[in-house]
């Protein structure tokens, strides 16, 4: 089975511009969840999708958004780029079956990220 | 809520010796816990998960990790290091209030030196 796979892995944008980032998950999960990496706030919750709909989001400013479309393939767009957006974005994805402490027990999948220069 | 605290932010080690790296949780329930190993410019690999079976829980490349309630610990080991070994590691603890949400620690980078 394919992994995790986003793209592009590398972008540089400049501010005031906005971006969008795409993740395609492992064939058959249906939950697809975005983290933000900087070498100051380390690995940080940004939102998960599943079955198209949002479940739950971080604590990130509305700049950030995301959708999923039918197939699970998950988009996220950030907007008016400022510099402190400069991040590793990890998308992973999971089978997440169950609820409560079962959905916990789910393993959540990892692609390669996206690095995003904001100059 | 839940929270994971990695104690070293380094740790180095010789080729051939044993590698701990400490991490404690807290948690009001049986947490789901993992440990992930990135290294540079990758993405996160899963090395071992803990959901409330076996407390002594075996992961790929030769790591393990002991869940020990008492201590709120959970802990991973490896009896010998190998150079490839040496990337930044992640505690991580799921969240169970009906999302698929990962808490990290801080991350933990080894060194493994010749």
């Amino acid at each position: 089975k394919a992994g995790v796979t986003q793209t592009p892995r590398y972008l540089i944008k400049t501010r005031g511009q906005q971006v969008t980032l795409s993740c395609s998950p492992i064939s058959g999960h249906r939950s697809v969840s975005w983290y933000q990496q900087t070498p100051g706030q380390g690995l940080q919750f940004l939102f998960e999708y599943f079955s198209e709909t949002q479940r739950n989001k971080g604590n990130f400013p509305g700049r950030f958004s995301g959708r999923q479309f039918s197939n699970s393939r998950s988009e996220m767009n950030v907007s008016t780029l400022e510099l402190g957006d400069s991040a590793l974005y990890l998308c992973a994805s999971s089978l997440a079956e169950g609820t409560g402490n079962l959905l916990a027990k789910n393993i959540q999948y990892f692609g390669a990220g996206t690095r995003l220069s904001v100059l | 809520a839940q929270s994971v605290t990695q104690l070293d932010s380094h740790v180095s080690v010789s080729e051939g010796t044993p590698v701990l790296l400490r991490c404690n949780y807290s948690s009001s329930y049986s947490p789901s816990l993992f440990w992930y190993v990135q290294h540079p410019n990758k993405g996160l690999q899963l090395l071992l998960k803990y959901t409330s079976a076996a407390t002594l829980v075996k992961g790929i490349n030769g790591f393990e990790a002991e869940f020990k309630k008492s201590e709120t610990s959970f802990h991973l080991t490896k009896p010998s290091a190998h150079m490839s070994d040496a990337a930044e590691y992640f505690c991580v603890v799921s969240d169970n209030t009906g999302f698929q949400k990962l808490v990290f620690g801080t991350g933990t980078r080894l060194l493994v030196s010749p």
